[in-house]
């Protein structure tokens, strides 16, 4: 159990639809990490949010986007989706240092059809 | 971006035996994480490494941080049924307040009792 959070655990959208999933953060953490698992590859990072300002960008269209929160909680949005867009898309939090370990939540299964 | 090559890709190991696995790349990575990800869950943090030529262990599993500081490997002695999963290295880049990983594709691991 590490404490991170995701909602929602699955959901089913259509191309074109708007999504938005969320992530608690683990207690203590202040930074938070979103990455994109395509079924059988690793984790492709998106982006990272501290102190509510992105840091850092993966190879991500903008219709991705994200937000934190003061209790640095974060949201993912994806815009237009695509059919490419299903994926199991994974939060991780971490403390903001050099040398850190991040720990993930379960996840939410993305699915557009 | 930032490719880490895991091999091999899967492996079948019998009760009891010990089995090793590599993560290399071409860059060179300030940390070095080793997850492992049952189906429909997040990753979970096995062991993390911080120092080139550092060799940590975590009960059974075993680790370093080779000393280029491009790859790493993973041992894990005496397997056990629920040792079944896929395991993903991953390498944190070099830039402060920045922790991003980068994972490789990952190394499915089936252990026949």
């Amino acid at each position: 159990e590490t404490g991170v959070t995701q909602s929602p655990t699955h959901l089913i959208k259509t191309r074109g639809q708007q999504v938005t999933l969320r992530c608690s953060s683990q207690s203590g953490h202040n930074t938070v990490s979103w990455y994109q698992q395509a079924l059988g590859q690793g984790p492709q990072f998106i982006f990272q949010y501290y102190r509510e300002e992105e840091n850092g960008r993966g190879n991500f269209p903008p219709r991705f986007s994200g937000l934190q929160f003061p209790n640095y909680s974060s949201e993912l949005n994806v815009n237009a989706l695509e059919l490419d867009d299903s994926a199991l898309y994974l939060c991780a939090s971490s403390q903001a240092r050099r040398n850190t370990e991040a720990f993930f939540g379960q996840g939410t299964r993305l699915t557009v059809v | 971006g930032q490719q880490l090559n895991q091999s091999p890709q899967s492996m079948f190991i019998q009760e009891g035996e010990d089995v090793s696995m590599n993560c290399t790349s071409s860059s060179i990575f300030n940390t070095w994480l080793w997850y492992k990800q049952d189906p429909g869950e997040g990753p979970v943090l096995l062991i993390a490494l911080y120092k080139a030529g550092e060799l940590t262990s975590n009960g059974r599993l075993t680790a370093q941080f080779g000393i280029t500081r491009k790859d790493s490997f993973l041992n894990i002695s005496a397997s056990i049924p629920s040792d079944v999963g896929i395991y993903f290295c991953a390498g944190q880049l070099p830039y402060y307040g920045n922790n991003r990983l980068a994972f490789g594709k990952g190394n499915q691991v089936v252990v026949i009792p």
